[in-house]
């Protein structure tokens, strides 16, 4: 069966540095792979899709990047952080064209001070 | 453009009381819609779905039936438990727009709070 890997799991950062956050499924090959922010009080808002390695689009212009180094491998990053980048992010995956069941990780909460 | 609108929560109930959690959506063409459960702490779970007018998704005792009329998903349950306390997000997925990748769009979610 499939699984999906998010961590940290809690990271509490000073504003202006960087920041890296892994994503990674397991039990299935080539995923669309998404990252999404749950802002307080708010709801998810998609930030960056994957549907290959080095295939990246992004929603919403900010100051964070994403990068599939491998195929079952997401990451976000930032190089300085801002307190208004903090949230729960939340990575999922889909499988396949027309698939549309998108299935969620554990999440990372992220506290920038 | 696509969007969900969820009541406010948050909702509070006693343990076996009725629930119903209304959804309605704008977006263009013929969306899936889908409820999502998010328990304190934890990432989005799929709680059901369903991807046509009339289709009924069920899981766990919710029920929620697609409305192409009135373009509504609410979200039914006939008697609560403290454990389905958690917060609930209504979601439409564009894929019919005539790509290969469905984007998810959500609500803004609905706490439930359950008490014995």
């Amino acid at each position: 069966s499939q699984t999906i890997h998010q961590w940290p799991a809690t990271l509490v950062q000073p504003v202006g540095s960087p920041l890296s956050l892994e994503c990674t499924v397991e039990g299935t090959s080539n995923p669309n792979l998404y990252w999404y922010r749950q802002a307080a009080g708010r709801g998810l808002q998609l930030l960056f899709y994957s549907v290959g390695i080095g295939q990246i689009s992004s929603e919403v212009p900010q100051n964070l990047s994403a990068s599939r180094p491998q195929d079952r491998q997401f990451i976000l990053s930032s190089k300085k952080l801002l307190l208004s980048d903090s949230g729960f992010y939340l990575c999922a995956w889909s499988v396949g064209p027309y698939q549309e069941t998108q299935y969620f990780g554990p999440g990372t909460r992220l506290l920038v001070l | 453009g696509n969007s969900v609108t969820q009541m406010e929560g948050p909702v509070t109930l006693s343990e076996e009381a009725f629930l119903t959690i209304n959804c309605t959506y704008t977006a263009t063409g013929y969306p899936s819609l889908f409820w999502y459960v998010q328990y304190p702490g934890e990432g989005l779970q799929l709680l059901l779905k369903a991807t046509k007018a009339d289709d009924k998704g069920s899981n766990k005792g919710f029920e929620a039936t697609y409305r192409k009329e009135t373009t509504s998903f609410h979200l039914e349950k006939g008697s609560v438990q403290v454990s389905d306390s958690a917060v609930y997000f209504c979601a439409l997925s564009d894929l019919n727009r005539g790509s290969t990748l469905g984007r998810l769009y959500f609500g803004r979610g609905t706490q439930l709070t359950v008490w014995p």
